[in-house]
């Protein structure tokens, strides 16, 4: 099992250029989402998708798209990319259902927007 | 006033010790209670969780959560060198999304 796999690990965007940062779980799971982790801010919540075509917003949703066509993907496109926009973001999944359930976390993509 | 709160430390203890680790929250509806450590450019792991009140207890780290004070604790006995890293509390309510509010982390710094 590879587990969540995220391309690119690092980046380098321009100011006003858009890209995605890729995500894949090959667990069978539910419900994947994206964080974002800062200084001092920890790791605040972009998107969530409890299965394939559901998507929602998280806590800091603005200047980035989502969507789950398929069970193991889901990818997150930053569609003007600014300097606020700088950050580590972190895909992770999770096992549906009621209960404790934790997330598998991928290794993160460094984004610099210059 | 965020909803999880959690001292980013650093906090250095020689090897050996007993560290203690802590996040208060202010929302009651919380239920699951969880710590995840994390190296240096990697993602957080999964180490311990709880749900609802009471202790958990996993070789040498034992999760506390008490919920009439808002207060989690991960303590972590004879801690040792690979015991440094961030860690992460993380809790979430009772429902359909399954979204995690996380701590900041506290950095932890274990001397040989």
């Amino acid at each position: 099992n590879a587990g969540v796999t995220q391309t690119p690990k690092f980046q380098v965007l321009k100011t006003g250029q858009s890209m995605t940062l890729q995500c894949a779980q090959d667990m069978n799971h539910e419900y994947m989402s994206w964080y974002r982790q800062d200084p001092g801010m920890g790791l605040r919540l972009i998107h969530y998708s409890v299965g394939a075509g559901i998507t929602d917003q998280g806590e800091v949703p603005n200047g980035y798209n989502v969507s789950r066509s398929t069970t193991e993907d889901f990818p997150l496109r930053l569609l003007s990319a600014a300097p606020s926009q700088t950050s580590v973001y972190f895909c992770a999944s999770s096992y549906g259902g009621t209960g404790v359930y934790g997330y598998t976390f991928g290794s993160g993509t460094r984004l610099t927007v210059v | 006033q965020k909803e999880v709160e959690q001292d980013p430390g650093p906090l250095s203890v020689p090897e050996g010790a007993i560290v203690s680790l802590n996040c208060t929250y202010s929302n009651s509806a919380f239920q699951y209670f969880m710590w995840y450590r994390q190296y240096s450019r990697k993602g957080p792991e999964l180490l311990m969780y709880t749900y609802s009140s009471g202790n958990k207890e996993d070789g040498r780290f034992t999760a506390q959560v008490d919920k009439s004070s808002k207060y989690i604790s991960l303590f972590i006995r004879d801690s040792q060198p690979s015991d440094s890293a961030t860690y992460l509390c993380a809790m979430r309510m009772t429902d359909s999304s399954y979204k995690l509010i996380f701590g900041s982390g506290t950095r932890l710094l274990v001397r040989p």
